[in-house]
């Protein structure tokens, strides 16, 4: 079964750093464009980043360029998230989720989702 | 930047109802559009991709339609497990998400 586990969240202070991770089962990693999605606490969904399938290429959402950093290790089958400078506005559930592209009409879409872990930032 | 919208924001409807739910971007972004399916405490789940191609293991009830500017999803025929936050996502550019359509049972 393919599936996406992520781990690592926790509460943390503002200003504070966090590493997130995500092994992915049942699939290669490398196979895939890899990214993380969050939701604040009874919010909609935001897009974080995602990453190429060799780690070359790392696409971030403006608002959190420079602090956020996307990486992956294939041979772990891991991916990971590196949050800095953590806010209260960083409060979320994040998810992992692989990006299939459709052979027929190119398309991207997240096709598989973790469960999510929860980062809480506060003093 | 491009914005999505959807409408409406939020939804009541009984079971065997017909459904539509509207996404639209405030400048064209061709076919895409991607649907997901977010039930409460749970991860979203992909419904559809490219504005109308049904993802495997998806209920047929369910349908993409449009391009441009405007999208619709449908449930032809709603079942009591159909009631979520439907999301739609925009996959050119930087990825957006739609504010979501809650669902709810009348």
């Amino acid at each position: 079964e393919v599936q996406v586990v992520e781990s690592g969240g926790n509460l943390v202070q503002p200003g504070g750093s966090l590493r997130l991770s995500c092994v992915g089962t049942g699939f290669s990693l490398s196979n895939h464009w890899m990214g993380w999605v969050r939701q604040a606490p009874g919010q909609g969904l935001e897009w974080v980043a995602n990453i190429n399938r060799d780690g070359s290429g790392r696409y971030y959402v403006d608002s959190l360029k420079g602090r956020f950093t996307i990486s992956r290790d294939n041979a772990k089958n891991s991916l990971y998230l590196q949050m800095n400078g953590l806010r209260a506005g960083d409060t979320a559930i994040y998810y992992c989720a692989r990006i299939v592209v459709d052979a027929v009409t190119g398309m991207d879409a997240y096709d598989t989702w973790g469960q999510g872990t929860m980062v809480t930032v506060s003093s | 930047d491009i914005q999505m919208t959807q409408s409406p924001s939020s939804l009541s409807a009984s079971v065997g109802d017909r459904v539509t739910i509207t996404c639209r971007a405030s400048q064209s972004i061709s076919r895409s559009l991607n649907w997901y399916q977010q039930k409460p405490g749970k991860a979203p789940e992909l419904l559809i991709y490219a504005a109308s191609s049904l993802q495997g293991g998806v209920p047929s009830r369910f349908s993409g339609s449009g391009s441009g500017t405007e999208f619709t999803l449908t449930i032809s025929s709603l079942q009591p497990e159909d009631f979520a936050t439907y999301y739609c996502q925009r996959y050119s550019g930087p990825i957006t998400f739609g504010p979501g359509t809650r669902l709810e049972i009348k």
